[in-house]
C-alpha cells in the first residue's frame, strides 16, 4: 500500500537557523514527490516537486528538498528560517502507475520558527 | 485567474441534514479531487474525477456522492449528515496526472451537530 510518513508532528527552530522537515514514503513503483504548505484557514499551496533527475530540487520561498531513493526519503530544507515560514507542511506522493493520479498525503508537520 | 473556488467557507449542519459543497475551477483542468482534512490525519481522498462524466471513489467515500457534468464543476453531496463528517473539505484540480501539481481551494469547514 502507498503511504507517506512525516515522523515529526512539530519542528521548532530559531529564525536564521537551517530547518529540515522529514518525509519518507512507500510506493510500489517510482513516485512523483511533492511538498505543500498550509497557512491558517487557507488551502494548500504547492512548494516544490521531484519528477526525475537531480536529487536536489528547489522551490518557492527559498525551500529545497532532497530526494534519496535508497532511503525513500524526500526531506524539506531551508538554509535560513524566517518567522513567516511558520505553517503546516505536507509531503505527498503520486504513484506513476496509478491512473487516478491521486496524491497520498502525510499527516503534516507543524513548523514553528521563533524570533 | 480565480483558480479553484469552494463555497461555502463555513457551514453548520444538524444530524440527518443534507448539503452540497460546491467546487469550480477555471483552469480547464481534467482531474478534480475532494479531500477531507482531520486534525493530525493529513488529507484523505473522498472522490475523484478524471474528466467530465467520469467519477470514482477514493479512500473514504461512504456518506458522500459526487457528479461531474462539466469540466469546471465538481460538487460534493453529503446525504444524512453525521458527526463523523465534521471536517475541513478541500477541492483540488490538476491539468493532468503525472508530474503536474494540484491546485487547492481554500476549504469548507463543516460542523455536524
Amino acid at each position: 500500500a502507498q503511504s507517506v510518513a512525516q515522523p515529526e508532528d512539530q519542528v521548532n527552530v530559531a529564525e536564521g537557523n537551517p530547518l529540515t522537515v522529514k518525509c519518507t514514503y512507500s510506493v510500489s513503483g517510482n513516485p512523483y514527490l511533492f511538498w505543500y504548505v498550509q497557512y491558517p484557514n487557507r488551502g494548500l499551496q504547492f512548494l516544490l516537486k521531484y519528477i526525475t533527475g537531480d536529487n536536489l530540487v528547489k522551490g518557492s520561498y527559498g525551500f529545497e528538498a532532497e530526494f534519496n531513493k535508497s532511503q525513500t526519503s524526500f526531506h524539506l530544507k531551508k538554509p535560513s528560517a524566517l518567522v513567516s515560514d511558520s505553517a503546516l507542511y505536507f509531503c505527498a506522493v503520486r504513484d506513476k502507475g496509478d491512473s487516478s493520479y491521486k496524491l497520498i498525503f502525510g499527516s503534516g508537520t507543524r513548523l514553528l520558527v521563533r524570533p | 485567474n480565480a483558480g479553484v473556488t469552494q463555497t461555502p467557507k463555513f457551514r453548520i449542519l444538524k444530524i440527518g441534514q443534507s448539503m452540497t459543497l460546491q467546487c469550480t475551477q477555471d483552469m480547464n483542468h481534467n482531474y478534480m479531487y475532494w479531500y477531507r482534512q482531520d486534525p493530525g490525519m493529513g488529507l484523505k481522498l473522498i472522490y475523484y474525477s478524471v474528466g467530465a462524466g467520469i467519477t470514482d471513489k477514493g479512500e473514504v467515500p461512504n456518506g458522500y456522492n459526487v457528479s461531474r457534468s462539466t469540466t469546471e464543476d465538481f460538487p460534493l453531496r453529503l446525504e444524512l449528515a453525521a458527526p463523523s463528517q465534521t471536517s475541513v473539505y478541500f477541492c483540488a484540480s490538476s491539468y493532468s496526472g503525472g508530474p503536474t501539481e494540484a491546485f487547492f481551494g481554500q476549504g469548507t469547514r463543516l460542523t455536524v451537530v
